[in-house]
């Protein structure tokens, strides 16, 4: 079946440093969205790839979609507390089928 | 609406006992899904909806595991004769569409579940 792997599986990084976080499927997405879920809280969706080799940007945050459209990335630029959480990709194999979500990226940030 | 609605909010259950969870879904939205969340994992897929045909089931799931939506609307996800591996975050989340950027989803609150 179809599997949606990440890595790292956790990252403590001091405040004001990059992070990144990688996403890869076994099979080939129809597209890949990105959600944040704050400790206690319920995932909230970040953004949606769509196209192969997309990037697409928000504020700090940079997120790419292969071009072989199996693997992504999440990129935060100088992380702030806020950027606190866990990251999920999540992703849509082709069309009617099941978004299916990754174990995740805990992010811990120092101040 | 202001968005995916679960109910309730928790639940505390004896090992044997049938538990129902209710998921009310934005509106609008066709597509419908059940995902089950533990501790530093990520939601685990359940079942989905499309309208109200279930297009799948988890074969992870046991046959303890039924939902329904009988109208295209809310859904309900039981759980019978309960066991303490069914303790999690049981997450519900909708969507408009099931392809292209119709496909967001919008998660509930969840409801945790405990069986003791």
């Amino acid at each position: 079946g179809q599997q949606v792997m990440q890595i790292p599986q956790y990252q403590h990084v001091q405040e004001g440093e990059d992070f990144t976080t990688y996403c890869n499927s076994s099979t080939t997405l129809s597209n890949i969205q990105w959600y944040k879920q704050r400790p206690g809280g319920h995932p909230v969706f970040l953004i949606q790839l769509v196209k192969s080799g997309e990037v697409k940007k928000q504020k700090r945050l940079t997120f790419q979609f292969g071009e072989a459209k199996k693997n992504s990335s999440l990129h935060i630029t100088a992380t702030q507390t806020t950027d606190v959480g866990t990251y999920f990709c999540a992703g849509l194999r082709e069309y009617g089928n099941k978004l299916v979500f990754g174990a995740g990226t805990i992010l811990r940030v120092k101040s | 609406d202001t968005g995916v609605s679960q109910n309730p909010r928790h639940k505390i259950t004896k090992r044997g006992q049938n538990v129902t969870f209710r998921c009310d879904p934005i509106s609008e939205h066709n597509r419908l899904y059940w995902y089950r969340q533990t501790l530093g994992q990520g939601p685990e897929f359940l079942t989905y909806f499309q309208n109200e045909a279930q297009l799948e089931k988890s074969r992870l799931l046991s046959d303890r595991f039924s939902a329904e939506r009988p109208k295209g609307s809310f859904s309900t996800l039981e759980i019978q004769r309960t066991e303490q591996g069914d303790s999690a975050m049981y997450l519900c989340a909708s969507s408009l569409g099931p392809s292209g950027y119709d496909t967001e989803a919008f998660f509930g609150q969840g409801t945790r579940l405990t069986v003791v």
